[in-house]
């Protein structure tokens, strides 16, 4: 157990639904990112949450959005699903939102499929 | 844009058959090359962070290396447990830190 929790661990959902992704960080980290990862590119970032507050963006398409609440706990939103869209969604955290010497420490992920 | 590539895409080894993953960067300024071991179905799991070429770690039969346009990760006298995909990952030095990530070498060892 990495201490970063995902849910939902598998979720099947059909073209134009939304569905929502949770992490938990690990206890004392503060930032949050996302990351997708598909079969043909790679783990590609997303968005990165600190203490709350957006700190930087990736390739995010439109149709997502995230937020980090005050307990720490982070949501990624996915909208108009499209087939493309399936993939494995991780999360990571780290203790700063400068401090990556470490790496970072990831959850199992949530792998989404779409049909 | 900063670039990872790892190479091969895939190794097949035998049992204590030593062996070596490249990976190539461009980045303008690094601040940290990280390696994760990922198993299926699983996060990828954190492993080393090199900062500066000549840097070198080890842990177990794993040696990761870093020179200023790639880094290695060798390999030795692996074991069945050490297959998995092996990933790479590069840090700017802006301050922000988005890790960008190859994508992967997958590690296949027989007994």
């Amino acid at each position: 157990d990495s201490g970063v929790t995902q849910t939902p661990k598998h979720l099947i959902t059909a073209t134009g639904q939304r569905v929502t992704l949770r992490c938990s960080p690990r206890s004392g980290d503060l930032s949050v990112y996302w990351y997708q990862q598909s079969l043909d590119q790679g783990l590609q970032f997303l968005i990165q949450y600190y203490n709350g507050e957006e700190r930087a963006k990736g390739n995010i398409l439109e149709r997502f959005s995230a937020q980090q609440f005050p307990d720490l706990h982070s949501e990624l939103n996915l909208s108009s699903l499209e087939l493309g869209d399936s993939a494995l969604y991780f999360c990571a955290s780290s203790a700063g939102a400068g401090q990556g010497y470490y790496g970072y420490t990831f959850g199992s992920g949530t792998r989404l499929t779409v049909v | 844009e900063d670039q990872v590539t790892q190479s091969p895409e895939a190794l097949r080894l035998q049992e204590g058959e030593s062996s070596s993953l490249n990976c190539s960067y461009t980045v303008s300024g690094l601040r940290g090359l990280f390696w994760y071991r990922q198993d299926p179905g699983k996060g990828p799991e954190f492993l080393f962070t090199l900062y500066s070429a000549g840097e070198e770690k080890e842990k177990e039969r794993l040696k990761a290396t870093l020179t200023k346009k790639e880094s290695f990760l060798h390999i030795t006298a692996p074991k069945p447990e050490d297959s998995a995909t092996y990933l790479c990952a590069v840090q700017e030095g802006t301050g922000f830190q988005k890790l960008v990530f190859g994508t992967g070498t997958r590690l296949l060892v027989s007994p």
